[in-house]
């Protein structure tokens, strides 16, 4: 079993959906980081969470470490968020572990 | 340039070439890193240096992988007698302190280096 599992794997929505992607992670964490990866391999951070929420733009992040689990939420979503999101938590000094990631597309 | 930047961006070996990938942080970033990205997985942790010194090469899968950080700036990852699994997208990281002082992890990355083995 994976330390970071994220669900769904991929994920279809039509412009303007309200978007959720979830990640579970077994082990105890210090952050959990909110990664968007565009085609080309180009990684942008968006969050760094260690309890609570957060929220840029569009954009919602949440983390509950008691049940090991966090969101990140995308509202009135648009084509140009199609990219892939990945969930990665931090052990230890300076290790980030990385989910598999979930391809999201939005339709116009 | 304002961002990490990697070279080649994209590299075609042979079975058993030698490569080099190179990566350039951002000026004045302390901490670099590399990740392995193989096809529809996540990054997974290669190494890390702080400045020259490379504190934790733990996920480095073999001993034909190598990397140097000479003058604490460009680092080169160095792959001997490539194999097919090696094929991946190699991702370099940089971020401006030491993770140990601050709970800051790498959020700049670079656009990686595809390398395909035949």
């Amino acid at each position: 079993k994976n330390e970071v599992e994220q669900s769904p794997q991929n994920l279809t929505a039509q412009e303007g959906e309200f978007i959720t992607i979830n990640c579970s992670y077994s082990v105890g964490i210090s952050a959990l980081h909110w990664l968007q990866q565009h085609p080309g391999g180009g990684i942008v951070s968006l969050f760094m969470l260690s309890s609570g929420k957060k929220k840029h733009g569009r954009l919602i992040a949440t983390i509950n470490i008691q049940e090991k689990h966090s969101s990140l939420h995308i509202t009135a979503s648009h084509p140009r968020d199609s990219a892939v999101y990945i969930c990665a938590v931090r052990r230890g000094a300076q290790k980030l572990v990385f989910g598999q990631g979930t391809r999201l597309t939005i339709n116009p | 340039g304002a961002g990490v930047s990697q070279s080649p961006r994209y590299k075609v070996a042979k079975r058993g070439q030698d490569v080099a990938l190179r990566c350039d942080p951002i000026s004045g970033h302390v901490s670099l890193f590399w990740y392995q990205q193989a096809l529809g997985q996540g990054p997974e942790f290669l190494t890390y240096f702080q400045n020259e010194a490379q504190l934790d090469k733990s996920g480095l899968p073999s001993d034909r992988f190598f990397a140097e950080r000479p003058e604490g700036s460009v680092s080169t990852l160095k792959i001997q007698r490539t194999q097919q699994e090696d094929s991946a997208v190699y991702l370099c990281a940089s971020s401006t302190q030491p993770p140990g002082l601050a709970i800051e992890v790498p959020k700049f990355f670079g656009p990686g280096t595809r390398l395909t083995v035949l």
